[in-house]
């Protein structure tokens, strides 16, 4: 069975852009969340859904905004791009909400410049 | 404080030894405890999940969970090369928090 899977791998932007990040989950996994990862750092929590609606929000401003399709998968959209949005976006599903084991795809690396 | 505390490392220990692991978390009611393992420009791996007090064993890896200290850690007995990585701590109540990590570098 096919892992998480998103697209694009690598994406350079200029500040002041939008950007739009996939990810489509494991199959049978109903829950998406989305990560930013910087260098040395561990990934910082942004959004869950689960069956298309948010469920979680981590600390981040009302640039970042995200959804879920009925066939689960999900979008992540980062309007008015920051220098310091340059990160490794990642995606993770679980098989429901709530402390289920997540498994992430191989993220979106995100350049601003 | 940190929700999720870990020793930032870097940790070395030479190949076929143990390598010990630890993580604090601040807020009692987590409920499931993850490790996962990074290597240099790929994502999280999962190597284990515990989710009671006391100890889990899978292969060569062992997590320990003590929840009345907050406390969790992960052993990795008869080091490998190949496990020289970015060690994750992950806690989970609504949502999953991560540690910064810990690098391990297991010297052959």
């Amino acid at each position: 069975d096919a892992g998480v899977t998103q697209s694009p791998t690598h994406l350079i932007k200029t500040r002041g852009q939008q950007v739009t990040l996939r990810c489509s989950p494991i199959s049978g996994h109903k829950s998406v969340s989305w990560y930013q990862q910087v260098l040395g750092q561990g990934p910082q929590f942004i959004f869950q859904y689960y069956e298309k609606e948010e469920r979680g929000r981590g600390n981040f401003p009302d640039r970042f905004s995200a959804r879920q399709f009925p066939n689960y998968s999900s979008e992540l959209n980062v309007n008015a791009l920051l220098l310091g949005d340059s990160a490794l976006y990642l995606c993770a599903s679980s098989l429901d909400k709530y402390n289920q084991p997540q498994h992430f795809g191989d993220g979106t690396r995100l350049s601003i410049l | 404080q940190k929700e999720v505390e870990q020793n930032s490392g870097p940790l070395s220990v030479p190949e076929g030894a143990i390598a010990s692991l630890n993580c604090t978390y601040s807020d009692r009611v987590s409920q499931s405890f993850f490790w996962y393992r990074q290597y240099s420009g790929k994502s999280p791996e999962l190597i284990m999940s515990i989710y009671s007090n006391g100890d889990k064993e899978d292969g060569r890896f062992t997590a320990q969970l003590n929840k009345a200290s907050q406390y969790v850690s992960l052993l990795i007995r008869d080091s490998q090369p190949s496990d020289s990585a970015t060690y994750l701590c992950a806690v989970t109540k609504n949502d999953m928090r991560f540690g910064a990590g810990t690098r391990l570098t297991v010297k052959p």
